[in-house]
This record gives C-alpha cells, structure tokens and sequence, in this order.
C-alpha cells in the first residue's frame, strides 16, 4: 500500500524567496512519484514526475524536486517564488503499473508580494 | 491536441436524486480514472476504466459507479445523492496500458453541490 504525507497545509513566502514543500511516502513497492499543481476552479497540472531515473527531477516553472530513498521523500523546491506560483500543489504516490494515484492532502502556497 | 474535457462543470442536485458525469479523454488515451476531491477527504480514487472494463476500484460505496464506451469516453454515476457527495470530481486519462510511470492528464472537473 502507498500513503502520502504533505507536512503544512500552508506555506507561505515572500516573492523572490526560495520556495520548499514537503512530501514524504510510504510504499511497499518501488514507488512513482509526482507532483501537481491546482490552480482555482480548475483540475491537476502535472509539475513533475520521478520514475526511477535521475533522483534529482526538474519540472515546470522552475520546480524540481529530489527523490531520497532514504528519508522517503520527495520535497520540491523552486529557487525564487512568483506571484504566478500561489496554488495548491499536490504530492502523488502510485505504483508500477497502476493507474491509481494515492494523493497528499495538498500544501496551499501563498506569495507574499 | 484538445486536453480532457468533462460535461457539465458545474451541476446542483437535491438529496435522493442520481447524477451522470461525463469525460471525453484525449484522444488516443484509453485508460480513464476518476477521483473526487473533498476538502475533508481531499483527493480519493474512484475508479480506473480501461478498454471499456473497471480496472481498479476505489473504497467508495456502490452508489458509485460508471462505464466506459468503445471510444474511450466514459461515464461516472451517482444513484440517491447525499450532501456528501458534494465535491469536485476530476477525471484523467492516460495513454498506455500498463506505463512505465502513470502520466495522467486531468479534467477541469464538475463540480456537484446536493442541497
């Protein structure tokens, strides 16, 4: 089974301000791991994906995030926050060959100008 | 390439009454899944169709359910609505039957409110 934990259901910086959400997992198999970004009335925006390759993983927007197997995490990070980046942003675990996310309970991320 | 769209956005029912959501895939994708969004439950699997057969289920009771068709659409239904139900849910489609890594692509989502 995969479980997903998100530490703060709110973060909050100041534009320009280096951006970090944390994500940590738990997964009885290799695990899958991604990050989404939900903006306002709409659905998921896919950030970023680690799938067994590079542990260091660079997204959209200047998102990247590193998978360390052993802390069982995935945090993202983004060096210099834009006002554009306030969202709630979503840590999701699945397992090889399942098309089953098991998601975070999401961090909301507010920019301060 | 035209994303996932899902019909109607936005929908408002009274309790007891049943509800179809529906999801277009982009085209190509034949894998469908749909999740519900709460803010006390947050994001939850519903169900995985693929090739017109459930794949994967969610924990969700058999007032949930849905279908796929032969064009890769699919359906969710909603039989004797609770003011529960009221969420936001999001459908996604995937391209592969059984991908390296599950890149799904979501809907805009409906959002359903029971009164």
């Amino acid at each position: 089974a995969q479980s997903v934990t998100q530490l703060g259901s709110h973060v909050s910086v100041s534009e320009g301000a280096l951006v970090l959400l944390r994500c940590n997992y738990s997964s009885s198999v290799p695990p899958y791991l991604f990050w989404y970004v939900q903006y306002p009335n709409q659905g998921l925006q896919l950030l970023l994906k680690y799938t067994s390759a590079a542990t260091l993983v660079k997204g959209i927007n200047g998102f990247e995030a590193e998978f360390k197997k052993s802390e069982t995490s995935f945090h993202l990070t983004k060096p210099s926050a834009h006002m554009s980046d306030a969202a709630e942003y979503f840590c999701a675990v699945s397992a090889t060959g399942a098309q089953k996310l098991v998601f975070g309970q999401g961090t909301r991320l507010t920019i301060n100008p | 390439k035209a994303g996932v769209t899902q019909t109607p956005r936005y929908l408002i029912k009274t309790r007891g009454q049943q509800v179809t959501l529906s999801c277009s895939p982009i085209s190509g994708h034949r894998s469908v899944s749909w999740y519900q969004q709460t803010p006390g439950q947050g994001l939850q699997f519903l169900f995985e169709y693929f090739s017109e057969t459930q794949r994967n289920k969610g924990n969700f009771p058999g007032r949930f359910s849905g279908r796929q068709f032969s064009n890769s659409r699919s359906e969710m239904n909603v039989s004797t609505l609770e003011l529960g139900d009221s969420a936001l849910y999001l459908c996604a489609s995937s391209l592969s039957e059984w991908l390296s890594y599950n890149e799904q692509f979501f809907g805009p989502g409906t959002r359903l409110t029971v009164l």
